[in-house]
């Protein structure tokens, strides 16, 4: 069955830093783009950032940027996002997502259940 | 502010067509394809269409998209009550994918 599993998440204060992963099962993790992608409490959704197949081609949407590093180990079949200077805005479900494409400019086909990040005080 | 202009809500009767629309500009939309995805309440958001008009496999032809110029349209027909979710339109946009706001439907 193909799966992502994401953990990681948790309630942290502002300025903290959390470390999300997400594994995959059920499909050659190296040939697939990956994404994280949050949903705010009563907002919709935001990609957070992109990683290529290899790393070697990544984005993040500017709210995260300098903030926020995502990259992935293919021998371990997992996806990661370091989080640092974590603001209350950040707080929302991180879902990590499938691309259809090696690239980052594809359909997100798979997705995980979701993570919780909490931040507040 | 999302880049792509979706309406915040949609509703329907059961068994109406209903028709979600969403707005970009010639660095999305213009110039690429778009991606829909459903997001029924409690659960992971799902591809829905991807490529302007292309059903992934288990998804019913009820749904149907399209796109012309900068503007793309999800249409739901034969509405049925577990068709209540968010929709989101996506596309890719010079360096990222951007998202719709989101458009919450209700089956009346």
């Amino acid at each position: 069955e193909v799966q992502l599993v994401e953990s990681g998440g948790d309630l942290v204060q502002p300025g903290r830093s959390l470390r999300l992963s997400c594994v995959a099962s059920g499909f050659i993790f190296d040939d697939y783009a990956m994404h994280w992608v949050r949903l705010p409490p009563g907002k919709g959704l935001e990609l957070v950032a992109s990683i290529s197949w290899n790393g070697d081609i990544t984005g993040y949407t500017d709210a995260v940027k300098g903030r926020f590093t995502i990259s992935r180990d293919n021998a371990k079949n997992s996806l990661f996002l370091q989080m640092s200077s974590l603001r209350p805005d950040d707080t929302a479900f991180y879902y990590c997502a499938r691309d259809t494409n090696w690239d980052i400019n594809g359909a997100f086909d798979i997705w995980g259940q979701g993570t919780l990040v909490t931040v507040s005080s | 502010q999302s880049v792509l202009t979706q309406p915040p809500s949609a509703s329907g009767t059961p068994g109406q067509r209903v028709i979600i629309s969403c707005s970009g500009d010639t660095s999305n939309i213009g110039r690429n394809t778009v991606n829909w995805y459903q997001q029924l309440p409690g659960a992971a958001p799902k591809l829905l269409m991807y490529n302007n008009n292309q059903r992934p496999s288990g998804v019913p032809d009820r749904f149907s998209g399209s796109k012309s110029g900068t503007s793309a349209s999800l249409a739901i027909s034969g509405l049925q009550s577990e068709d209540e979710a968010d929709y989101y339109c996506a596309a890719w946009d010079d360096s990222l994918t951007v998202f719709g706001g989101g458009t919450k439907l209700t089956v009346l």
